[in-house]
C-alpha cells in the first residue's frame, strides 16, 4: 500500500537553531500534503496546508515565518522550523493526500526535543 | 467551525470483550467524512474506519463498526472481541475539503 516517510524520527538540538524535517510520499504523487502538530496527551492540530508549486496555507495562529514549508515536488513536502525554542519541542506529523481519493497517508512524526 | 468531540479521556475493556468509543461532531455541512485513526505507543496514526456522511449504511471493518447517527452527529467506534494489541489512543476525525479535525482522544486499556 502507499505509504509516507518521514525524516527524521527524533531530534535534539539547541535553542536557536534551524530544524529541517521531511514528507516523502514513495509510491504516489502527492499534490497536497499536510503538517501537523502534536502536543503530549494532545490531539494533532493542523498547521499547515502544504500545496506543490505554490504557497502553504497556514491555519490561524501559526506563525508562516517560524514554520516554513517548501512542497518542491510531488513527493516531497519540508517543514522548517526556524530558531526553534524549548516551546517548540512537540511531535510533528506529515500527511500526503492520495490523488485516488483513499484516506490521508500518515508519516510516523518527528520527536522535536529543543533544549 | 467543525468541532469534534470525545468525551470519554479513558475506558479500558476485558480481552475478548466489546467496547464502544464515542464522538460527536459540530457541522452544518451535508457532505463530508467521518474517520476513526488508532495511535499506538509508537505514535504512528492508523485508519481503522472511515464513513461517508452520504451513506446510510454502517461501515465495518472485521471487529471494528460504527454506528453513525448523521442527524444526531454522532459516530461511535465498536471494538469487538478486544485484543491486546488494540490498546492505544483513538482519535476520532472529521474531512472535510480535505482538512482533517480531530477529537481529543480515547486512550483504550486492554485488561488481560
Amino acid at each position: 500500500g502507499a505509504v509516507v516517510s518521514q525524516h527524521p524520527s527524533r531530534v535534539i538540538c539547541k535553542s536557536g537553531t534551524s530544524v529541517k524535517i521531511e514528507c516523502r510520499s514513495l509510491d504516489f504523487q502527492a499534490t497536497t500534503m499536510f503538517w501537523y502538530r502534536q502536543f503530549p496527551k494532545q490531539s494533532l492540530m493542523l498547521m499547515a496546508t502544504s500545496n506543490e508549486g505554490s504557497k502553504a496555507t497556514y491555519e490561524q495562529g501559526v506563525e508562516k515565518d517560524k514554520f516554513l514549508i517548501n512542497h518542491a515536488s510531488l513527493t516531497l513536502s519540508t517543514l522548517t522550523v526556524t530558531s526553534a525554542h524549548p516551546e517548540d519541542s512537540s511531535f510533528y506529523i506529515c500527511s500526503a493526500k492520495d490523488p485516488s481519493n483513499q484516506p490521508q497517508h500518515f508519516g510516523d512524526g518527528t520527536r522535536l526535543s529543543i533544549l | 467551525a467543525q468541532t469534534v468531540t470525545q468525551s470519554q479521556p479513558e475506558m479500558s475493556v476485558q480481552e475478548a470483550e466489546t467496547v464502544t468509543l464515542s464522538c460527536t461532531y459540530d457541522t452544518s455541512e451535508s457532505d463530508y467524512y467521518l474517520f476513526w485513526y488508532k495511535q499506538p505507543p509508537s505514535r504512528q496514526m492508523i485508519l481503522v474506519i472511515r464513513q461517508e456522511a452520504y451513506k446510510q449504511q454502517n461501515a465495518t471493518e472485521n471487529r471494528f463498526s460504527v454506528n453513525f447517527q448523521k442527524a444526531a452527529k454522532s459516530f461511535s467506534l465498536k471494538i469487538s472481541d478486544s485484543q491486546l494489541g488494540d490498546a492505544a489512543m483513538y482519535f476520532c476525525a472529521y474531512r472535510r475539503n480535505e482538512k482533517l479535525t480531530f477529537g481529543t482522544g480515547t486512550r483504550l486499556t486492554i485488561i488481560p
